[in-house]
């Protein structure tokens, strides 16, 4: 079965800094790649997704993620994070056959002032 | 924009209660998905469905039933709700089509079996 980790479980970080958050996944065939941000109080919400093309995505508010396929990875970025990014983040895959979408375990970022 | 709406934002029931949770969305999506949110463990696929009158398991089944009788409402059931199905539970529905998988998402309903 397909799995996804985030090794990451609660990221630090102060404004400005840059942020890289991991995700990897064990599924050998095309897999379509998502990341999904939950602000604390608001619906989960799509960021960025990956389905073919241009391994380095960009999304919403400043993030991008790349897909390193030898690496089975797909790590999400920003170069300066904002209070404002304070939130939960889910990496989810999903195989390019259709079928359901496997989430990692999340990864909360807290951004301090 | 996509709406999906969730019956209850919170929830109280106690052990042994039968409770239904509703999710309805605008969109005309096919396929409708039913998750339970826990700190550490991330999202769980319990039901999901691609069809009217169709559902599919998913990782974590037991102690759920689903009901889907019209396309934009899907129903999660708990036949005698327990303890540890207390949780945030999402509701979720998407496109049929190999190109736009993308989710979205309800607000969650918190449960709190006692």
């Amino acid at each position: 079965a397909q799995s996804v980790s985030q090794h990451n479980h609660h990221v630090i970080l102060s404004e400005a800094a840059s942020l890289e958050l991991g995700c990897n996944y064990s599924y050998g065939g095309t897999v379509n790649l998502f990341w999904y941000v939950q602000y604390p109080g608001q619906h989960l919400q799509l960021l960025l997704k990956y389905f073919s093309g241009d391994p380095l995505v960009k999304g919403i508010k400043g993030f991008e993620a790349e897909f390193i396929k030898s690496k089975f990875s797909f790590n999400l970025r920003k170069p300066s994070v904002q209070w404002s990014d304070t939130a939960e983040y889910f990496c989810a895959v999903h195989p390019g056959t259709a079928s359901k979408l496997t989430f990692g375990t999340g990864t909360r970022l807290q951004v301090t002032l | 924009d996509v709406k999906v709406t969730q019956s209850s934002r919170y929830l109280v029931k106690r052990t042994g209660e039968k409770v239904f949770l509703e999710c309805v969305q605008d969109m005309d999506h096919e396929n409708m998905f039913w998750y339970r949110q826990d700190p550490g463990l991330g999202l769980r696929l319990i039901y999901f469905s691609y069809d009217v009158k169709m559902k599919e398991k998913g990782d974590i089944p037991e102690g759920y039933s689903v009901s889907r009788e019209k396309k934009e409402r899907f129903s999660l059931i708990l036949e005698s709700a327990s303890t540890n199905q207390t949780s945030m539970y999402l509701c979720a529905s998407s496109l049929e089509s190999p190109q736009e998988e993308t989710q979205y998402f309800g607000p969650g309903t918190r449960l709190l079996v006692l």
